[in-house]
């Protein structure tokens, strides 16, 4: 069974740019595993950040943006602010209507 | 305004069914396909299950195959999760996602705000 794989915790300093990464655990990500990207605060619900690789919901700021870097997903945060400071969670499409969360990143600011 | 709101969670006893209900307003409801994803208490998301927007096709998790079932009544824009053999393993809260749109299906773009289910004896 394939895992999608997501450093545990990652550390920015205000202002600071970090970036991400969401993989699997056998093979490469690629555009047609539609990668998205959701942040959630503590007792919150999700907030969707990016889906289809790189493509910002509505009301994200530009300082989130997606890409494929390598053979994984990327998220990267320009500007990191303190608000920031969430888990950060990526999908990806498997096929067969199969969708897989990764297990989160924690952002500490 | 995108508005999801789920309902129906509690505590059941393990081998036990819940049905949980999903309201959609602010959107037509009959023209997105629509997902359920959980969150077991300290742990990460996790996706259950989707519907297509005429419910002719879903698709599950391994581990809820065969004992969950979504559905969907698009006149009553309401999506649902019958959860039936439950397990201590799927405490959890439940949300309602709708998809993106737009062609975008696998992705989630409004979130509920969740309902909390709970197996125990």
């Amino acid at each position: 069974q394939t895992v999608v794989t997501q450093e545990p915790s990652f550390s920015v300093s205000p202002g600071g740019t970090v970036t991400l990464t969401c993989g699997l655990s056998s093979g490469s990500v690629s555009i047609s595993n539609y990668p998205s990207w959701y942040q959630q605060a503590p007792g919150q619900a999700p907030r969707t950040l990016i889906y289809s690789t790189n493509i910002r919901s509505s009301g994200v700021p530009d300082r989130f943006s997606g890409s494929i870097l390598g053979n994984k997903a990327a998220l990267t945060i320009t500007g990191a602010q303190a608000d920031d400071e969430s888990d950060y969670f990526c999908v990806l499409y498997m096929g067969r209507g199969i969708s897989v969360f990764g297990g989160g990143t924690k952002l500490t600011v | 305004e995108v508005q999801l709101v789920e309902s129906g969670g509690g505590l059941v006893q393990p081998g036990g069914s819940l049905r949980l209900s999903c309201a959609a307003s602010g959107f037509t409801f009959s023209r997105y396909w629509m997902h359920w994803v959980r969150q077991a208490p300290g742990k990460g998301l996790v996706w259950v299950s989707r519907i297509n927007s005429d419910g002719s096709s879903t698709s599950y998790a391994d581990s809820v195959k065969g004992r969950f079932t979504i559905s969907r009544d698009n006149a009553k824009n309401t999506l649902y999760l019958q959860m039936d053999s439950l397990r201590a393993e799927d405490t959890a809260v439940y949300y309602c996602a709708r998809a993106v749109g737009g062609g975008v299906v696998t992705a989630m773009g409004y979130w509920g705000q969740g309902s909390l289910v709970t197996v125990s004896s």
